[in-house]
């Protein structure tokens, strides 16, 4: 069964730092790696989404590595603003159970002004 | 616009009363998921349905229904069965069950227990 982690659950920063959030997965059989936004009671906003052929993508100051050997990705947020301060969901859609996805429990983002 | 939109935003349930959430999309997609969302986790699938008139247990399915009569709808019914319906529930939809399309999700219905 495959399992998502996202490390840290919380991060607290100051204005303008670079920062790395992390996705992990059990079972490398996926098609994509989908990177979501979250604001609080709000639906999900997709941010990026990575082929499993795909190392990267990026948009604007958002950068999103897939490392499908190893099962991990990273979400790289440049120069955070306060408006980036929301919870950050990674989504995994497998090849198998008809491409539903497994999500992890999310990193909640502070960036303080 | 395209999109998918849920309704109501806010359900209250009573005590064996069943509860019905709508999801309606007009992308034009074949693919319709339910999830589920408990505070400070991330999402179970419920349900799904990859193309009309077809849809399959999720991992929580349990003290839940669908029905897929049409393309652009997959609403969903919290039954009394379901001992803890309070959560957030958000649908959403992709263009295929493969794969490389991304999903799309609605705003969510937030269900409370009265």
């Amino acid at each position: 069964k495959q399992e998502v982690t996202q490390i840290p659950a919380a991060l607290s920063v100051p204005e303008g730092e670079n920062l790395v959030l992390n996705c992990s997965f059990t079972d490398s059989a996926i098609y994509n790696l989908q990177w979501f936004r979250q604001d609080p009671g709000k639906g999900l906003t997709s941010l990026l989404l990575i082929q499993s052929s795909q190392r990267e993508q990026t948009s604007g100051r958002l950068n999103a590595s897939l490392d499908k050997s190893s099962g991990r990705s990273t979400l790289y947020i440049a120069a955070s603003q306060p408006g980036d301060s929301a919870t950050y969901l990674c989504a995994v859609r497998e090849t198998t159970n008809a491409g539903k996805s497994t999500f992890g429990d999310g990193t909640t983002l502070t960036v303080k002004p | 616009d395209g999109g998918i939109t849920q309704s109501p935003k806010y359900l209250f349930r009573k005590e064996g009363q069943n509860v019905t959430l709508s999801c309606e999309q007009n992308l034009n997609h074949d693919a319709m998921y339910w999830y589920r969302q408990d505070p400070g986790q991330g999402l179970r699938l419920i349900y799904y349905s990859q193309i009309v008139n077809d849809f399959q247990k999720g991992d929580i399915a349990e003290g839940y229904s669908v029905s897929r009569e049409k393309k652009e709808s997959f609403p969903l019914t919290v039954t009394s069965a379901q001992k803890n319906p309070t959560a957030f529930y958000l649908c959403a939809s992709s263009m295929d069950r493969g794969s490389n399309q991304p999903q799309h999700f609605g705003d969510g219905t937030r269900l409370s227990i009265l």
